[in-house]
């Protein structure tokens, strides 16, 4: 079975609008993180947001937000007011504690932002 | 810049050769990651090194792959009799024990 997966291969949205990004994952570990990371065109992993899996706050950064539902395995990326270098490429990834130091990362979401 | 580097950027090959690629991590980070990334896909885990030590390796990494990090600063990747299908981005990625993985900028490998 996949660990992370993101079921959208491409998304778009309007300068200024929010747009979520979904990602579910599977893992019998009770300690583990998730991780948001956006890779751009030029090709670099940019950092967006973590959120572990004992924390009770959903984690944000800024216009990023991380939606966790831990009964449901989602941690969904919401990236508020929509700016043209938004576009990019957004990876979600988990690491399990327990497990080994393992980072699994998804397919990736490719979202545009339209002017 | 005190950032993750990779050497080369680039690095195009024939069939059969031997590549070899360099990471410099973030200088306090002691923990190192080597990835591959294909098109349309997500980067895939090849081997973990915490200081100098390879802890971790995965299963799809065939023997002709090879990691080293002498000292536990910089890290080596090697492909040996290099195939067609090796042709994607190497990525490698540092971290301490407590923060989020900071990645370098590449290296994109063609087999011609």
């Amino acid at each position: 079975a996949q660990k992370i997966t993101q079921t959208q291969p491409g998304m778009f949205v309007q300068e200024k609008e929010a747009v979520t990004l979904d990602c579910t994952y599977d893992t019998s570990d009770q300690s583990y993180g998730l991780f948001w990371y956006k890779q751009p065109s030029s090709g670099e992993m940019i950092f967006l947001i973590y959120q572990g899996s004992y924390d009770e706050q959903n984690a944000t950064e800024g216009r990023y937000s991380l939606n966790f539902q831990k009964a449901r395995k989602s941690a969904n990326l919401v990236i508020s007011a929509s700016q043209l270098g938004d576009s990019a490429m957004y990876f979600c990834a988990m690491r399990e504690v327990g497990t080994g130091n393992q980072f699994y990362f998804g397919t990736g979401t490719s979202l545009t932002v339209i002017p | 810049d005190t950032g993750v580097s990779q050497d080369p950027r680039h690095k195009i090959t024939k069939r059969g050769q031997n590549v070899t690629f360099r990471c410099d991590p973030i200088s306090e980070h002691n923990r190192l990651y080597w990835y591959r990334q294909t098109l349309g896909q997500g980067p895939e885990f090849l081997t973990y090194f915490q200081n100098e030590a390879q802890l971790e390796k995965s299963r799809l990494l065939s023997d002709r792959f090879s990691a080293e990090r002498p000292k536990g600063s910089f890290s080596t990747l090697e492909i040996q009799r290099t195939e067609q299908g090796d042709s994607a981005m190497y990525l490698c990625a540092s971290k301490t024990a407590y923060n989020e993985q900071f990645f370098g900028p590449g290296t994109r490998l063609t087999v011609l």
